[in-house]
């Protein structure tokens, strides 16, 4: 069973300050994504990153995807109220029988106060 | 395009009672996976079907079931329903094989009294 360790498990921060989510496996992904996550409402993607060593940007956000695709990270700069939520990060199994199954971490509770 | 939609968006229910979800994927993604979301387990996987078929199955009791239609819409049952059964049901459709991409709907919000 593939396991994804996501830390910190709750961030509370003022706005303007940058901060950094990471997520860890001792198993390989075929690829990673992030999601953001509003109460009561499903998770959205905000990033896949499948190639190892890969770095994406959205606008203030920034992935990595590990060299050996077992570890992920998601920087923000200059962090606002609005990108209060709960973060996520999940792995697409690698290999060709774990057909749509993502295993995703605990979350990142993140709370910027104004 | 329309999103995932899930159906209906809160529902309450008794012990012993089944219950059926629905969810009406992206227009063109022939993939719908099931997961359960709650404080203490997080996002866990339920099942996940492509072209009507049952392709991979999380660790969960035979309680829960699901289906997928022609059309690729799904549906999942749980039967004789427990409290620990409360929780946030999503649904995540995905356009390829390999499901790289999953986008979810917004959830059902089953309670069980």
């Amino acid at each position: 069973t593939q396991l994804l360790e996501q830390s910190p498990q709750f961030l509370s921060i003022q706005e303007g300050e940058n901060l950094t989510v990471y997520c860890n496996s001792s198993s390989v992904f075929s690829s990673l994504q992030w999601y953001r996550q509003e109460p009561g409402e499903g998770p959205v993607l905000l990033v896949t990153v499948v190639t190892g060593g890969e770095v994406k940007k959205l606008k203030r956000l920034t992935f990595q995807f590990g060299d050996a695709r077992k570890d992920s990270s998601l920087h923000i700069t200059a962090a606002q109220p609005g990108d209060t939520g709960l973060y996520l990060c999940a792995g697409a199994e690698a290999g060709g029988t774990s057909y749509g199954k993502l295993t995703f971490g605990q979350g990142t509770i993140l709370t910027v106060h104004p | 395009k329309a999103g995932v939609t899930q159906t209906p968006r809160y529902l309450i229910k008794t012990r012993g009672q089944q219950v059926t979800l629905s969810c009406s994927p992206i227009s063109g993604h022939r993939s719908v996976s099931w997961y359960q979301q709650t404080p203490g387990q997080g996002l866990q996987f339920l099942f996940e079907y492509f072209s009507e078929t049952q392709r991979n199955k999380g660790n969960f009791p035979g309680r829960f079931s699901g289906r997928q239609f022609s059309n690729s819409r799904s549906e999942m049952n749980v039967s004789t329903l427990e409290l620990g059964d409360s929780a946030l049901y999503l649904c995540a459709s995905s356009q390829d094989r390999e499901n790289t991409e999953a986008f979810f709907g917004q959830g059902t919000r089953l309670t069980v009294v």
